[in-house]
């Protein structure tokens, strides 16, 4: 089974602060994924990386920004966390696809909190 | 800007009965579809994907395809309390091996 893990379940941060979500899968995907999901809005992706030090653009990207040092890693920074961004934050990954999507599987999520 | 479309629900069903979840899509040319099951507070679980028009099935599950109609399902048979939770239907995204989700539909299943 592909496991992806968050580093934290909970956090709670203060404005201002740099935060690091940490993501790792253990299934040799290429594609990694940083959604956030907020009631009434879904999903949204934020970024996602098909490569190691790739990293693309979401529909959200700002005030965020990822690294993917090494393949099976992919984190995400909050620069300087502001109260919007308190929200659930969902890790996916995915193997790459021919023609086709393949599925991606996510990790349980941190849900994340800025006072 | 690619959009897929779920009614938010609730859709509620008695114990037994088969659950009917839908969805549209606005891009024609999107070749991979997914439903996955989300319970409150927990992250997207994947039941299925479809990639060809017509019906695929899965234990109590069935996904059903229309391309020429942009629409795709998820039937759920013998729907248990269980299986109540949000039901989300992802669709090819606008960027490489991304999906664009839609809202989901809140199943109910009552004893």
């Amino acid at each position: 089974d592909v496991k992806v893990t968050q580093s934290s379940r909970y956090l709670v941060k203060r404005t201002g602060e740099k935060v690091f979500l940490e993501c790792v899968q253990d299934m040799d995907h290429e594609n990694m994924f940083w959604y956030r999901q907020d009631p009434g809005l879904g999903l949204r992706l934020i970024y996602f990386s098909y490569d190691v030090k790739m990293k693309e653009k979401g529909d959200i990207p700002e005030g965020y920004s990822v690294s993917r040092e090494k393949k099976e890693r992919f984190s995400l920074i909050l620069e300087s966390a502001s109260t919007n961004q308190t929200s659930m934050y969902l890790c996916a990954s995915s193997p790459r696809g021919v023609g086709v999507n393949q599925p991606q599987h996510f990790g349980d999520g941190t849900r994340l909190s800025i006072l | 800007q690619k959009e897929v479309e779920q009614n938010s629900g609730p859709l509620s069903v008695p114990e037994g009965a088969i659950a009917s979840l839908n969805c549209t899509y606005s891009d024609r040319g999107s070749q991979s579809f997914f439903w996955y099951r989300q319970y409150s507070g927990k992250s997207p679980e994947l039941i299925m994907f479809i990639y060809s028009n017509g019906d695929k099935e899965d234990g109590r599950f069935t996904a059903q395809l229309n391309k020429a109609s942009q629409y795709v399902s998820l039937l759920i048979r013998d729907s248990q309390p269980s299986d109540s939770a949000t039901y989300l239907c992802a669709v090819t995204g606008p960027g490489y091996s991304t999906l664009t989700f839609g809202k989901g539909t809140m199943l109910l299943v009552s004893p």
